[in-house]
């Protein structure tokens, strides 16, 4: 079984701030962990893909996140927020016996 | 590459009527999904094929539903007789592998049932 939980259903950030947007899973596998992002009437657009090649994934946009088995977390950072990150964010897990979890989505909302 | 395709991107109907959704998926891919996205249930899988083969179709809300994949670059998603709670935007999507490798959305399809 698998599950993901975006703790935070909107997030709003400065434009010139960081953004943190925060996922924790459950995967009785080793999971595959994915970041999708979908901008209004648009899309989901991949962002970064964990496969356990290394636990800091980079991402399009400079958008990074890091795998941490311990605390069952793979939270998306960016240092800097810019008015055209305003868009929803998906967190979802996958394994090799399982197809694709989504997370219910968390909206990033950038203001000046 | 052109990416995954879908048409129509917009499609109006009434009640009742017969919606046909379809899908193109990229090229040399083995996957393709189709999705359900709506305000109040989020993004729902409704089916998936594996090399044309439907292979998890639990997801399909009821008998008016139906999806077919004849071929590699080809597939429809039927809604028969539609109804104004099928509203939605309806995405397809393909991946190299399967199920749970990395899928590639289409832009979708915004359904509206009158």
């Amino acid at each position: 079984a698998q599950s993901v939980t975006q703790l935070d259903s909107h997030v709003s950030v400065s434009e010139g701030t960081p953004v943190l947007l925060r996922c924790n899973y459950s995967s009785s596998y080793s999971p595959s962990l994915f970041w999708y992002v979908q901008h209004p009437n648009k899309g989901l657009q991949l962002l970064l893909k964990y496969t356990s090649a290394a636990t800091l994934v980079k991402g399009i946009n400079g958008f990074e996140a890091e795998f941490k088995k311990s605390e069952t977390s793979f939270h998306l950072t960016k240092p800097s927020a810019h008015m055209s990150d305003a868009a929803e964010y998906f967190c979802v897990v996958g394994n090799t016996a399982s197809k694709l979890t989504f997370g219910t989505g968390t909206r990033l909302q950038v203001t000046l | 590459d052109a990416g995954v395709i879908q048409s129509p991107r917009h499609e109006v109907t009434e009640m009742g009527q017969e919606v046909t959704l379809r899908c193109k998926p990229i090229s040399g891919h083995n996957s393709l999904f189709w999705y359900r996205q709506t305000m109040m249930r989020g993004l729902e899988l409704l089916i998936y094929f594996n090399n044309n083969v439907p292979i998890d179709d639990s997801g399909m809300p009821e008998d008016r539903f139906s999806a077919k994949m004849p071929n590699a670059s080809f597939s429809t998603l039927k809604i028969q007789p539609s109804e104004p709670r099928d509203s939605a935007v309806y995405f397809c999507a393909s991946s190299l592998g399967g199920a749970a490798d990395t899928q590639y959305f289409g832009p979708g399809t915004r359904l509206t049932v009158l």
